[in-house]
């Protein structure tokens, strides 16, 4: 079965500073990672993925995740934090605890503050 | 690119009431899409895969009586939640991705439906 960890419940940042957001996973098989933010009351928006390829991978609004096979992590990081950052992220990975092959299994969220 | 409506972004009904929302991919056709459920201040949980012309694949512990699904076209999925009890009241977030963009593709959500039994 299919795990994903958000060690921390928040993140501040002050605005212009680099940012990282950690996720691990746990699955059997080839991992398929993925980054969601999500603004209050809305669905989720779609970051970044790694399927395959190259360990850095570079998604929209200038965020990018970088892969670890040996420590099992999936890092969320942007070089110069924006106000605009401040949202709930999502890592996920695909695979459900039921089994199901497609469903994502989620990480608990990561409430990122950018500070101004 | 890819968008997921869902309907209706808020519903407020009183205990004992069927509820059903739907969900509906835009601009693409999706054979699979999937229902989640969000806590406050918590994860989402997947609750069933939602499979067009067949029965949906329901999670562990997830009451397939209670939270019924039909997947009737290519475009539309429903979440129908059954005589609604006050535990019910949650975040249901649909999602479904575009086979047609190939099997590595996405996820695209909708942006939720509130619900809150009184």
């Amino acid at each position: 079965a299919q795990s994903v960890a958000q060690p921390e419940d928040q993140v501040n940042v002050a605005e212009g500073n680099p940012l990282t957001v950690k996720c691990t996973y746990s699955v059997s098989g080839n991992p398929y990672l993925f980054w969601y933010v999500q603004y209050p009351n809305r669905g989720l928006q779609f970051l970044l993925k790694y399927i395959t390829g190259d360990n850095l991978v570079k998604g929209s609004y200038g965020f990018e995740a970088e892969f670890n096979k040996s420590q099992t992590s999936f890092h969320l990081k942007k070089p110069s934090a924006l106000v605009s950052d401040s949202a709930l992220y999502f890592c996920a990975v695909r695979g459900s605890t039921g089994g199901g092959a497609d469903g994502l299994t989620f990480g608990k969220g990561t409430h990122l503050i950018i500070q101004p | 690119g890819a968008v997921v409506s869902q309907h209706p972004s808020r519903v407020i009904c009183k205990s004992g009431t069927s509820v059903k929302i739907e969900c509906r991919s835009l601009d693409f056709q999706a054979t699979t899409m999937f229902w989640y459920r969000q806590f406050p201040k918590q994860s989402l949980m997947l609750m069933a895969t939602s499979n067009e012309g067949s029965k949906a694949t329901y999670e562990q512990g997830v009451e397939k009586d209670k939270f019924l699904i039909n997947h009737a076209s290519l475009t539309l999925s429903t979440l129908t939640v059954t005589s609604a009890h006050p535990e019910d009241s949650s975040f249901y977030i649909c999602s479904a991705r575009d086979p047609g963009r190939g099997w590595n593709q996405p996820q695209h959500f909708g942006d939720g439906t509130r619900l809150s039994i009184l």
